[in-house]
């Protein structure tokens, strides 16, 4: 079974600055999407970034980029300029190409400080 | 744009009644799944369905049952609540194979 890891229970990050949230997942397969997805306390699931295993380019959008290492199965987050509207919890998903069975990490709370 | 619409937001249920959860979604999606989400525990799958008349088991099946009557709802059901059922509940729904889950905006639910 696929597994998706998130070392950091909790990080803070000063308001304008950079943080990077942590992922790793085990699979033997090669064909996968990776997510993550914002989760702010109104409770709505919100895709933040996606990737695509076949991929090399890591993708970006906005503020907002990845640092995707297949081979050290590593998919990690950094938002720069961090912004107060960031404070949220934040979740690594992976889910196979022909498979539609999503499989999330525990999360990551993220608190911006002013 | 409704997206995926899930009734109730809150409920509150005492140890052995029944109730389900509704999920509708407008984006004629195929794939629509249900999760729930604990503390420390993410978000895990109880059951999805691939489409109408196709439902399968996720991880954390146990004490749910679902249908696929229409392409539209795919409702949740707890046929005798427990404890270990509160929870935050939540449907998703896909267009295909590999792509975004779209969500609901949640159910939390107690049980007492």
């Amino acid at each position: 079974a696929q597994t998706v890891t998130q070392s950091q229970p909790e990080m803070s990050v000063q308001e304008a600055e950079t943080v990077t949230l942590s992922c790793t997942y085990d699979t033997s397969e090669s064909d996968y999407y990776l997510f993550w997805y914002k989760q702010p306390p109104s409770r709505q699931m919100i895709l933040v970034i996606r990737q695509e295993a076949y991929k090399q380019q890591n993708a970006t959008e906005n503020r907002f980029s990845v640092n995707f290492q297949k081979a050290a199965k590593s998919f990690s987050l950094k938002i720069s300029d961090s912004q107060l509207g960031d404070a949220a919890m934040y979740f690594c998903a992976y889910r196979l190409y022909n498979n539609n069975d999503m499989r999330f990490g525990a999360g990551t709370r993220l608190t911006v400080k002013p | 744009n409704a997206g995926v619409t899930q009734t109730p937001k809150f409920q509150v249920l005492k140890t052995g009644q029944s109730m389900t959860l509704q999920c509708a979604q407008d984006m004629n999606h195929e794939y629509m799944s249900w999760y729930r989400q604990d503390p420390g525990m993410g978000l895990r799958l109880i059951h999805y369905s691939v489409g109408a008349g196709i439902t399968d088991q996720g991880e954390v099946p146990n004490g749910y049952n679902v249908s696929r009557s229409t392409t539209e709802d795919f409702p949740l059901r707890l046929l005798s609540a427990a404890p270990s059922q509160t929870s935050v509940y939540f449907c998703a729904s896909s267009s295909g194979q590999g792509g975004k889950l779209f969500f609901g905006s949640g159910t939390q639910l107690s049980v007492l």
